[in-house]
């Protein structure tokens, strides 16, 4: 089965701080994503990446910074946590084609920015 | 504006029963589309995907059908359990590009 890991079920952290949420998967996907979902407001995509070191901004890019240093592991990074970021943030990976496949997600990391 | 709505937003049914959850989408020009199931607090799982030339596709209890024409999608579960209680979320893509437009979900209640 593909595995889609994400490196912290629950993280704490304080305004101001930088914040480092990592992802990895285990099938070799070209595509991975990084979304963030907030109740009342569904799933928001934050950044894309098709390729390693390869990045696309999302819908609600700002903010955000991202890393694909290696083609499993994809990195969203919080320059400088703020309240507002307080968010549940989803990993998810496919593979590339004329169409996008299945996507595989991880378990979520919920984030609570004090 | 691309759009994918799902109506109702909560379902509640008693154990048992064939159900069909709705997803509707603005534009025809759809190349899939696919749905999920969310436990509470946790990650999204992929139940079935649907090409645009496929007019549906089953898995197990589940099948779920595609209509351009009439921009819809249904997902029939049928027996339904306890266990088949979440959150059910559908996403199509539209156009050459990586992103999905979500729909809202529709949260399932399965009284025993």
């Amino acid at each position: 089965d593909v595995k889609v890991t994400q490196s912290s079920r629950y993280l704490v952290k304080r305004t101001g701080e930088k914040v480092f949420l990592e992802c990895v998967q285990d099938m070799d996907h070209e595509n991975m994503f990084w979304y963030r979902q907030d109740p009342g407001l569904g799933l928001r995509l934050i950044y894309f990446s098709y390729d390693v070191k390869m990045k696309e901004k999302g819908d609600i890019p700002e903010g955000y910074s991202v890393s694909r240093e290696k083609k499993e592991r994809f990195s969203l990074i919080l320059e400088s946590a703020s309240t507002n970021q307080t968010s549940m943030y989803l990993c998810a990976s496919s593979f590339q084609g004329a169409a996008l496949e299945k996507l595989f997600f991880g378990s979520g990391t919920q984030l609570s920015v004090l | 504006k691309q759009e994918v709505t799902q109506i109702p937003a909560a379902l509640s049914v008693p154990e048992g029963e064939n159900l069909v959850l709705n997803c509707s989408f603005t534009d025809s020009a759809i190349y899939n589309l696919q749905w999920f199931r969310q436990d509470p607090g946790k990650g999204l799982t992929s139940l079935l995907l649907i090409q645009s030339s496929q007019r549906e596709q089953t898995s197990g209890r589940l099948n779920a059908s595609l209509d351009k024409s009439s921009g819809r999608s249904t997902l029939y579960i049928a027996a339904s359990q306890p266990g088949d209680s979440a959150t059910y979320l559908c996403a199509a893509l539209f156009g050459s590009n990586y992103q999905l437009i979500w729909g809202a979900g529709t949260k399932l209640i399965i009284k025993p």
